[in-house]
């Protein structure tokens, strides 16, 4: 059973558009959500993460958005540049889960010119 | 050397074939994770280590055998390989109530 559902699967956006990749997740325990970069030959790499007490963290053009209710968290890249090209995994934990992410399937995006 | 290093990064082995991964974190952290990462799958956690200690076992054929002799390396012995055991593994260090996870590059491992 897979906790953490991701979308989409690949993405292709415009050099300057907006990127917006979905995550849902089932457990309501999970107080801890996190996005990772991955670009090809390198691990992933923490991009941003959020927690539960807000809706919306941003940092430079990275945002989450975060709906509590809905399980459901979202990365926006704003002005997306062709650097950004990368695969984008969501994740999630609980407190006290012994730091066990749960990741979703990633999303490969690609920025084109 | 900086960050979470592995080596080697790319191996090939027989299904009768033992070999070693080994990983090495220069961050100061007390945990240390394996990921086996597969396309199109999602990351999926192997064993953790806190403080020397293992934490987890996420149900893996014994086939895999970690050790960790201390809280810097961590390895991860292979031994009657399967070729659905091919994917890229991935080690991580954190500190061990962190939330941010260190991923090295990984290696590829193929099975034949």
């Amino acid at each position: 059973q897979q906790q953490v559902k991701q979308s989409p699967q690949s993405l292709i956006v415009q050099k300057g558009g907006i990127s917006i990749i979905n995550c849902a997740y089932e457990n309501t325990a999970f107080d801890y959500f996190p996005w990772y970069q991955q670009f090809p030959g390198k691990g992933p790499a923490l991009l941003i993460a959020i927690r539960p007490d807000v809706s919306e963290k941003k940092e430079g053009r990275f945002t989450i958005s975060f709906n509590k209710s809905a399980k459901q968290f979202s990365l926006h890249i704003m002005d997306s540049q062709p650097g950004d090209s990368a695969t984008y995994f969501c994740a999630a934990s609980r407190a006290g889960g012994g730091n066990k992410l749960t990741f979703g399937t990633g999303t490969q995006l690609k920025v084109e010119l | 050397e900086t960050g979470v290093t592995q080596t080697p990064r790319h191996l090939v082995m027989g299904m009768t074939n033992k070999k070693s991964l080994k990983c090495e974190q220069h961050l100061g952290h007390n945990a240390m994770y394996w990921y086996k990462q597969s396309a199109k799958k999602p990351l999926e956690l192997m064993f953790v280590y806190n403080f020397k200690e293992q934490t987890e076992n996420n149900s893996v054929p014994s086939r895999f055998s970690p050790e960790c002799p201390n809280s810097s390396h961590l390895f991860l012995h292979l031994h009657t390989l399967q070729p659905e055991d091919s994917a890229l593994y991935l080690c991580a260090s954190s500190q061990a109530n962190g939330d941010e996870q260190f991923f090295g590059p990984g290696t590829r491992l193929t099975v034949l």
